[in-house]
């Protein structure tokens, strides 16, 4: 049971143009959502994350959209840049903190930049 | 800042054998998890440790995987005996206690091959 999706396994766009990942969820108790990125024989990055009680969350190039209703978030990169080429997943968590705290995540998807 | 440190990167062994990965998080980082990474797969949690007690196993395959966590810092995972499906990476992550997802720092990974 897969409680976290990325439906695209793979994402090409040319570099200057928007990135625009998706990622869906089933569980209804997740309130708390982050997006990490992954460049080969390296970990997890923690790349940015939006609390349930947000709609937007923007850093820099990067925006989050979560819509509640429809269990769906996505994030948004403006302008893209080759280096932005990885593995981005969306992960999410149930609880506020706490020392059970732990994360769900989906199966990633490949974005690659074109210069 | 260092990171948190995994070993070894990289092993390969016969399925039947056994193979152990060490982990240290962050200096301060009560909170440790191990995560195996399937290729093609996002990361799934196997165990998490606050200090030296377990918080959560229950995806744990308790049958072959084994896990401690001494004195609260260091921690081990261990494959005993070892199978095809358990090639991955496994990555160890280190947090504060009752940390959102951006405080959630991962290792590089430990790559698994069994043949």
């Amino acid at each position: 049971d897969q409680q976290v999706k990325q439906n695209s396994p793979s994402l090409s766009v040319q570099e200057g143009r928007i990135s625009i990942l998706n990622c869906d969820y089933t569980n209804s108790m997740f309130d708390y959502f982050l997006w990490y990125k992954k460049y080969p024989a390296e970990g997890p990055t923690f790349l940015i994350s939006i609390s349930s009680i947000k709609d937007k969350n923007e850093d820099g190039r990067f925006t989050v959209f979560l819509n509640k209703s429809a269990k769906h978030l996505s994030l948004h990169i403006v302008p893209s840049q080759p280096g932005d080429s990885a593995v981005y997943f969306c992960a999410a968590s149930a609880g506020s903190g706490g020392s059970n705290y732990k994360l769900t995540f989906g199966k990633g998807t490949l974005l690659t930049v074109n210069p | 800042e260092a990171g948190v440190a995994q070993s070894p990167r990289y092993k390969i062994i016969e399925k039947r054998q056994s193979v152990a990965f060490w982990c240290n998080p962050i200096s301060g980082h009560a909170t440790l998890y191990w995560y195996q990474q399937i290729l093609g797969q996002g990361p799934k949690l196997l165990i998490q440790f606050q200090n030296n007690g377990v918080v959560d196993d229950s995806q744990l395959p308790k049958d072959r995987f084994s896990a401690e966590r001494l004195k609260g810092v260091d921690s081990t995972l261990k494959i005993q005996p070892a199978k095809l499906e358990d090639s991955a990476v496994y990555l160890c992550a280190s947090s504060l206690p009752g940390a959102y997802g951006n405080t959630i720092y991962f290792g590089e990974g430990s790559w698994l091959t069994v043949v």
